[in-house]
């Protein structure tokens, strides 16, 4: 079965950077663009970043939003990927969801999140 | 970007009652997502491509709409329907969200 599991939330401080991790199985990572997408406390989704597969050249994009601060990246041989968040903002403060297609364009499997508060 | 509103924002539905939510979009896209999400849960896929019901999804749930307008009906509300339901496109980045709608039981 499908399974994604994310780690490393925590509380930090604005302008502080912080790291989250999704370890994914069930399925071949390689193959697959992953995505997080994030929910503020008591709000709806906002996608957050895309990664494409090696053939695509690891190609990667970003809701204007967090462009210039966050970085996605993925690790095939441990089929993990990543959220480097750097110059955290207040307003960054959400449960952070990795998400995966399979080859379809929809998120089809969530991980059960990671929660990152940002605050002072 | 592509704006998705949903409405009603919350509404309400007694057991065995039909139920239309919507979702227009700003500009036109190829075909909608939705999906569900419950108090304390990951959002799970529910409708996807317009139309069609994710695994394991009841076939009280049905999809339709094209171009601007979409929508999800619940023939006949149980009390496990009760969630926030959330459109989604994927027809040009970002992939944008409605806002939600809420659904609770009467």
């Amino acid at each position: 079965a499908v399974q994604l599991v994310e780690s490393g939330g925590g509380l930090v401080q604005p302008k502080e950077s912080l790291k989250i991790s999704c370890a994914a199985s069930g399925f071949t990572f390689s193959n697959a663009a992953m995505y997080w997408v994030r929910q503020a406390p008591g709000k709806g989704l906002e996608w957050v970043a895309r990664i494409r597969t090696k053939p695509n050249n690891y190609a990667t994009y970003y809701a204007d939003s967090v462009k210039g601060r966050f970085t996605i990246s993925r690790d095939d041989s441990k089929s993990m990927v990543y959220l480097q968040m750097d110059n955290l903002k207040t307003e960054d403060t959400a449960m952070y969801y990795c998400t995966a297609g399979l080859g379809t364009t929809r998120f089809a499997y969530w991980g059960q999140g990671t929660l990152v508060t940002v605050s002072s | 970007e592509i704006v998705l509103t949903q409405s009603p924002t919350t509404m309400a539905a007694s057991p065995g009652e039909k139920v239309t939510l919507t979702c227009r979009a700003s500009s036109s896209v190829s075909y909608m997502h939705w999906y569900q999400q419950k108090s304390g849960a990951s959002p799970k896929l529910w409708i996807y491509d317009t139309s069609n019901r994710a695994s394991g999804v009841p076939n009280r749930f049905s999809g339709s709409g094209s171009g601007t307008s979409y929508s999800l009906t619940i023939s006949s509300m149980e009390t496990e329907d009760a969630a926030t339901y959330y459109c989604q496109q994927w027809s040009s980045n970002p992939y944008t969200f409605g806002a939600g709608t809420k659904l609770e039981l009467k």
